[in-house]
């Protein structure tokens, strides 16, 4: 049960794109579309942002948009604002258990 | 509104134990399965396990098999972790949260810490 594979950082200049890749195995994966991606800002609990690879949860902006392609999972943060300097995982549903990402923090320059 | 209430973490020696415990309300409690995360200070999120909505089944991660246990009291909307033998590895904010897919709630947590 090894963490998914994450870039440590990622930076960006309000209004920009940034891109956070997710990479694991098959078994990780399996074929099946359960990815979902997490905000956690300090000192809080993470939040859901995207389930499913790509369905956005309830009020997050449609400025976040994920995506997948074998076994990599990406989250795209569209038009960046402050507000979204904050640490990202991303977790695979394995059937029984849930595997997580190492975890990206997003700079804002 | 759906609200997620850790309660139990603590200051504990190494091999001692402690019982978490989280409080839910806003939603159907018997109707869904529950589980417990857990973040080290300054790491990233672990998931630890999770237990259907009736209680029948369980699952673990390798790192805590055998020493910790997963349950719930549906009766008073009420989930539950005891932890035994517990390592200096151990030491992080608990959250419970609710999984279906993906984990659509969380809890603010409760820290446990591990040390002599």
């Amino acid at each position: 049960q090894s963490a998914l594979t994450q870039p440590r950082s990622v930076s960006g200049s309000p209004g920009q794109s940034v891109t956070i890749s997710c990479t694991g195995t098959d078994s990780d994966f399996g074929g099946r579309n359960f990815v979902s991606w997490y905000q956690q800002h300090p000192g809080k609990a993470p939040t859901l942002l995207i389930y499913d690879v790509r369905e956005r949860s309830s009020g997050v902006p449609d400025r976040f948009s994920g995506s997948k392609s074998g076994n990599t999972a990406s989250l795209t943060i569209s038009g960046l604002q402050a507000e979204d300097e904050a640490d990202y995982y991303c977790c695979s549903y394995a059937g029984r258990h849930y595997v997580f990402g190492s975890g990206t923090k997003v700079d804002v320059l | 509104e759906v609200q997620l209430l850790e309660s139990g973490g603590a200051l504990v020696q190494p091999g001692g134990s402690l019982r978490l415990s989280c409080a839910a309300s806003g939603f159907t409690f018997s109707s869904y399965a529950m589980a417990w995360v857990r973040q080290a200070p300054g790491k990233g999120l672990e998931w630890v396990s999770t237990i259907t909505g009736v209680g029948d089944k369980t699952y673990y991660a390798d790192s805590v098999k055998g020493r910790f246990t997963i349950s719930r009291d549906n009766s008073k909307n009420t989930l539950f972790l005891q932890m035994n033998s517990l390592r200096a590895e151990d030491t992080a904010f608990y959250y419970c949260a609710i999984p279906t897919s993906a984990f659509d709630y969380w809890g603010q947590g409760t820290l446990v810490t591990v040390s002599s």
